[in-house]
């Protein structure tokens, strides 16, 4: 079966410092894989989607990047964090062609 | 207008009751129709989905999907305080990228 892992669970980073979130799923080739962003008691934030490796498409411009240096790896990074990055982000991933999403468990990180 | 309507509640109920949540939207090009429960701190985890359009029934949960209303329900029946959590609804196209785009979330809660 598949599973997907995203790690670190929780994060506290203070402002300007870099950020690497990773995301791993295992059970399949060639998903499809997302991260969103969830803002207390508001719902999801497409934030990039990829299709394959080295394949990323940003659907909100920010602070953060994201790459795909694996075919199940997915990695959201930024440079210099700010206060408004903090939040819940999400990794999922679907099947190609398919519209269904799969999601991990979250990083609730706080920028401090 | 946002593409995917729903009513944040908190909507409360007691134990025993039938739940029903909903969902409007605007894009009659979505093709898959999604939901999620989502508990506090967790990511979404999925409950079901259908596929263009008409009722799955899983248990205690019933989803139905009208497309010429441009509508989605999801029932649940014998609701218990283990359903109390966030009930997110999305939707997403039958193509590559698959991006899912969901409602702002259903908080639910069933006292005992």
């Amino acid at each position: 079966s598949q599973t997907i892992h995203q790690w670190p669970a929780t994060l506290v980073q203070p402002v300007g410092s870099p950020l690497s979130l990773e995301c791993t799923v295992e059970g399949t080739s060639n998903p499809n894989l997302y991260w969103y962003r969830q803002a207390a008691g508001r719902g999801l934030q497409l934030l990039f989607y990829s299709v394959g490796i080295g394949q990323i498409s940003s659907e909100v411009p920010q602070n953060l990047s994201a790459s795909r240096p694996q075919d199940r790896q997915f990695i959201l990074s930024s440079k210099k964090l700010l206060l408004s990055d903090s939040g819940f982000y999400l990794c999922a991933w679907s099947v190609m062609g398919e519209g269904v999403a799969f999601f991990g468990q979250g990083t609730r990180l706080t920028v401090v | 207008q946002k593409e995917v309507e729903q009513d944040p509640g908190p909507l409360s109920v007691p134990e025993g009751a039938i739940v029903s949540l909903n969902c409007t939207y605007s894009n009659s090009a979505f093709q898959y129709f999604m939901w999620y429960r989502q508990y506090s701190r967790k990511g979404p985890e999925l409950l079901m989905y259908t596929y263009s359009s008409g009722n799955k029934e899983d248990g205690r949960f019933t989803a139905q999907v009208d497309k010429s209303s441009k509508y989605i329900s999801l029932f649940i029946r014998d609701s218990q305080p283990s359903d109390s959590a966030t009930y997110l609804c999305a939707m997403s196209y039958n193509n590559a990228g698959n991006m899912l785009t969901f409602g702002g979330g259903t908080r639910l809660m069933v006292k005992p």
